[in-house]
């Protein structure tokens, strides 16, 4: 069976430091692969999609980016936290032509 | 822009009673509907999707769909306090994107 793990699961960091955010499931190959946000009391927001290696798209202008350098493999990135950036983060994937979207557990992030 | 609109609640009802779940959604061209349940601190698990216009059922679980109205409902029979949380409707856009609604509270008092 598929399996999405996310790490870690919680993250405090300061303001204009980095962020690393991962994401692998295992159990698939070839996944689509996706991060959210999903800010206090507000809904999900898609921040970037991948349909394979290298292959990243942008949903939402912002400072965070993605990379996927292996199949089942997707990070998200910043250079330097804004206070807005604190949320909690959900990475899903769907499998070949399927389209329902399952989700890790989340990192909730909190920047200070 | 693509939008799904829910009402935020909270919805209350007591236990053993049914609740239902209203969703719209903006683009009439979206053929596939899902509904997930969201535990507080937790993240989305999947209830059910629908593509077909009228009832699907899954237990306690049906999900209404009317592609002419542009409505997804969600109704939960028999509700029990462990059905307390945030349900999300999520609609296909297209290109396998899910575009989701902010989610109804949905509270089931014993």
């Amino acid at each position: 069976s598929q399996t999405i793990h996310q790490w870690p699961a919680t993250l405090v960091q300061p303001v204009g430091s980095p962020l690393s955010l991962e994401c692998t499931v295992e159990g698939t190959s070839n996944p689509n692969l996706y991060w959210y946000r999903q800010a206090a009391g507000r809904g999900l927001q898609l921040l970037f999609y991948s349909v394979g290696i290298g292959q990243i798209s942008s949903e939402v202008p912002q400072n965070l980016s993605a990379s996927r350098p292996q199949d089942r493999q997707f990070i998200l990135s910043s250079k330097k936290l804004l206070l807005s950036d604190s949320g909690f983060y959900l990475c899903a994937w769907t499998g070949g032509l399927q389209e329902t979207q399952y989700f890790g557990p989340g990192t909730r992030l909190l920047v200070l | 822009q693509k939008e799904v609109e829910q009402n935020s609640g909270p919805l209350s009802v007591p236990e053993g009673a049914i609740a239902s779940l209203n969703c719209t959604y903006s683009d009439r061209g979206s053929q596939s509907f899902f509904w997930y349940r969201q535990y507080s601190g937790k993240s989305p698990e999947l209830i059910m999707f629908i593509y077909s216009n009228g009832d699907k059922e899954d237990g306690r679980f049906t999900a209404q769909l009317n592609k002419a109205s542009q409505y997804v409902s969600l109704l939960i029979r028999d509700s029990q306090p462990s059905d307390s949380a945030t349900y999300l409707c999520a609609v296909n856009t297209g290109f396998q994107k899910l575009v989701f609604g902010t989610g109804t509270r949905l509270l089931v008092s014993p």
